[in-house]
């Protein structure tokens, strides 16, 4: 069964500093991956996706992730972070059969924090 | 919105009430999802629907009853809850192309009392 790591329950990052949030995974086949945000009492929103092709994904409100196989990671980063970016991340992988998608394995999530 | 519109946002309920939540989806998706999520606990799979059949229920107590009458409509029918039930309840679509992605609704916020 494919299953999701992140080890960082919380974070705290000064504004305009660089962010990494750090993801593994366990899939025995190809992985798609995914990167969610979760501000309090909402919904998730998503924020960038992996399903092949390049390894570095671009996403919204600035992000990236980078998708390593060899480390079974694919962590989320952004260069200079807003107080507007403290919320939950999630990080997720689909299962995908032959009847269509099986739903999506998510991890404990990371909390960030942002100082000012 | 994210076209995922769940109903109602918020719901306070007593253990012997009988309750649904709503869920719909304006994306013409064909396989919708509900998730229970627990405070300090990772995100949990309940149910899934591929084209209005049920294809998982993980272990889920009976007192939670999901019901997908179309692929655009899905419903979780509550009965007898305990206040460990308690969670966010959030619901998702998603499509058999695989680039589309998943899509999730604002949740609904479900308290029992």
């Amino acid at each position: 069964a494919q299953s999701v790591t992140q080890p960082d329950i919380h974070i705290t990052v000064s504004e305009g500093a660089s962010l990494e949030l750090r993801c593994n995974y366990s899939y025995g086949a190809t992985p798609y991956l995914f990167w969610y945000v979760q501000s309090p009492g909402q919904g998730l929103q998503l924020l960038l996706k992996y399903f092949s092709g390049d390894t570095l994904v671009q996403g919204i409100k600035g992000f990236e992730a980078e998708f390593k196989r060899s480390q079974s990671s694919f962590n989320l980063r952004k260069p200079s972070v807003h107080w507007s970016d403290a919320a939950e991340y999630f990080c997720a992988v689909a299962v995908y059969s032959g009847g269509g998608a099986d739903g999506l394995t998510f991890g404990k999530g990371t909390h960030l924090i942002i100082q000012p | 919105e994210t076209g995922v519109t769940q109903t109602p946002r918020h719901l306070v309920m007593g253990m012997t009430n009988k309750k649904s939540l709503k869920c719909e989806q304006h994306l013409g998706h064909n396989a919708m999802y509900w998730y229970k999520q627990s405070a300090k606990k990772p995100l949990e799979l309940m149910f899934v629907y591929n084209f209005k059949e049920q294809t998982e229920n993980n272990s889920v107590p009976s007192r939670f009853s999901p019901e997908c009458p179309n692929s655009s409509h899905l419903f979780l029918h509550l009965h007898t809850l305990q206040p460990e039930d308690s969670a966010l309840y959030l619901c998702a679509s998603s499509d058999r192309d695989i680039e589309v992605g998943y899509t999730f609704g604002s949740g609904t916020r479900l308290t029992v009392v």
